[in-house]
């Protein structure tokens, strides 16, 4: 079985460019996350669906960032215009809507913003 | 606000020896705890879990124990081998039942040879 799939792996930008990134979760995982990781920390969660409504994303810096999972299966999260700060790992992950509790996370798009 | 913490950012052990990799937690309406590995470049990958219900969940060459008390979680990895160098991350679902998880800093994991 095919594990969460992200693209690109690698994206180097310049501040005020927009950039988008891919997700195709697992087969019939119902709930997708988008989670950002700073260097040397831990995931923070951006943004969460279930199927094509997204149901948490008090964190997701709504002035720059937008996501949308139009048929609940693939994801895209787009940063327009890019800043300094948001250099970092966005790591998407799916889990089963029901009766799974893990979350199984793709390898990440790395951004550098230059 | 809810939060989850390591006591230890680098770990350095010899192949062999038995690691433990700490994790304090703050939100004690947490009721499900799980570790993740993470290899350089990669995304988090699951080791273990642990419902509030348990205190101790053993895996290959893995053990959880849990701690609600002082709300602490801990990872033991037996024989601990070069493969096993990564950074762990510990996570909690804090209030938010199977919803979604909230990650510690991570500590790293360094096995000499």
């Amino acid at each position: 079985e095919a594990g969460v799939v992200q693209s690109p792996r690698y994206k180097i930008i310049e501040k005020k460019q927009p950039v988008a990134f891919w997700c195709n979760p697992i087969s019939g995982h119902n709930t997708l996350y988008w989670y950002r990781q700073n260097l040397g920390q831990g995931p923070e969660l951006l943004i969460r669906y279930e199927n094509e409504e997204a149901v948490d994303d008090s964190q997701l810096p709504k002035d720059r960032f937008s996501a949308e999972r139009l048929k609940g299966v693939d994801s895209t999260l787009k940063i327009q215009p890019a800043e300094l700060g948001d250099s970092a790992v966005y790591l998407c992950a799916s889990r089963p809507g029901q009766g799974g509790e893990k979350l199984f996370f793709g390898s990440g798009t790395q951004l550098s913003v230059l | 606000g809810e939060s989850v913490g390591l006591h230890l950012p680098t770990l350095s052990v010899q192949e062999g020896d038995n690691s433990i990799i700490n994790c304090a937690y703050s939100n004690s309406a947490s009721d499900y705890f799980i570790w993740y590995k993470q290899e350089s470049g990669k995304g988090p990958q699951f080791i273990i879990d642990i419902r509030s219900n348990m205190d101790k969940r053993q895996g290959q060459r893995v053990t959880v124990l849990l701690n609600k008390t002082v709300k602490h979680l801990s990872l033991q990895i037996a024989a601990t081998q070069p493969g096993d160098s990564a950074v762990y991350f510990c996570a909690e679902n804090g209030d938010t039942g199977f919803q979604k998880l909230v990650f510690g800093t991570g500590t790293r994991l360094l096995v000499s040879p």
